[in-house]
């Protein structure tokens, strides 16, 4: 499974975007890069799926450069309630049949 | 339903006790797995079932852990014995089929061993 790199942490305003660089240099033809987000006291939360270029849904989007060695979650316009774990996973689509999390970027949105 | 259940919600053993955990999936998922949240952000795959067969179940330390998915009942995770190690949040996921449909995770059961 292709090993994943991100920030531990960041922080940004309320309103503003934030990007979130996942590193995957190791990634195979057939993986998927996936997010997840986790809130405190909660299971992770599906985001956004994407296999190359860009994938957008009402959430996130998910920016995937040519050599798909790395991608970059967006958060548009961020809230308090974006405050949560962004984990960046790499393998055969979003189940995978297992999940292989890295630890994770933890996002502290600021008033 | 549309949410996968995870009982209970605490979850307080002694060191050696028994400990059992429930989850069930959302209707019409064939798969579920579990996996252990210990420190914060690491998270352990233990096991996935297709229906009630083990589909993998690579992670699942077998001298303790033990798991079933049987027909019309909830999903169990069973600890014989913990340990003070066995202290985390454990989470069961469902998805629909296949490897590329997302899993959707129950809320977790927090489990502390003293």
């Amino acid at each position: 499974l292709a090993k994943t790199t991100q920030p531990i942490s960041m922080d940004s305003y309320e309103g503003q975007e934030v990007n979130i660089t996942c590193s995957h240099n190791n990634i195979a033809t057939n993986d998927y890069i996936t997010w997840y987000q986790q809130f405190p006291s909660q299971g992770p939360r599906f985001i956004i799926q994407g296999y190359k270029t860009k994938v957008t849904n009402e959430v996130a989007s998910l920016f995937i450069p040519a050599d798909r060695k790395s991608s970059t979650l967006s958060l548009p316009r961020v809230s308090l309630s974006d405050t949560a774990v962004y984990y960046c996973l790499v393998g055969l689509g979003a189940g995978s049949y297992q999940l292989t999390f890295g630890k994770g970027t933890k996002l502290s949105v600021i008033p | 339903g549309e949410e996968v259940a995870q009982t209970p919600k605490h979850l307080v053993r002694g060191e050696g006790q028994k400990a059992k955990l429930y989850c069930a999936p959302i209707k019409g998922h064939s798969y579920v797995f579990w996996y252990q949240q210990v420190l914060k952000n690491e998270f352990k795959f233990l096991i996935s079932f297709q229906n009630e067969n083990v589909f993998d179940e690579t992670g699942m330390p077998k001298e303790r852990f033990s798991a079933k998915c049987l027909p019309n009942s909830p999903c169990s995770l069973e600890i014989q014995a913990t340990k003070l190690e066995d202290s985390a949040v454990y989470f069961c996921a469902s998805s629909p089929a296949g490897s590329t449909d997302t899993q959707y995770f129950g809320p977790g059961t927090r489990l502390t061993v003293l």
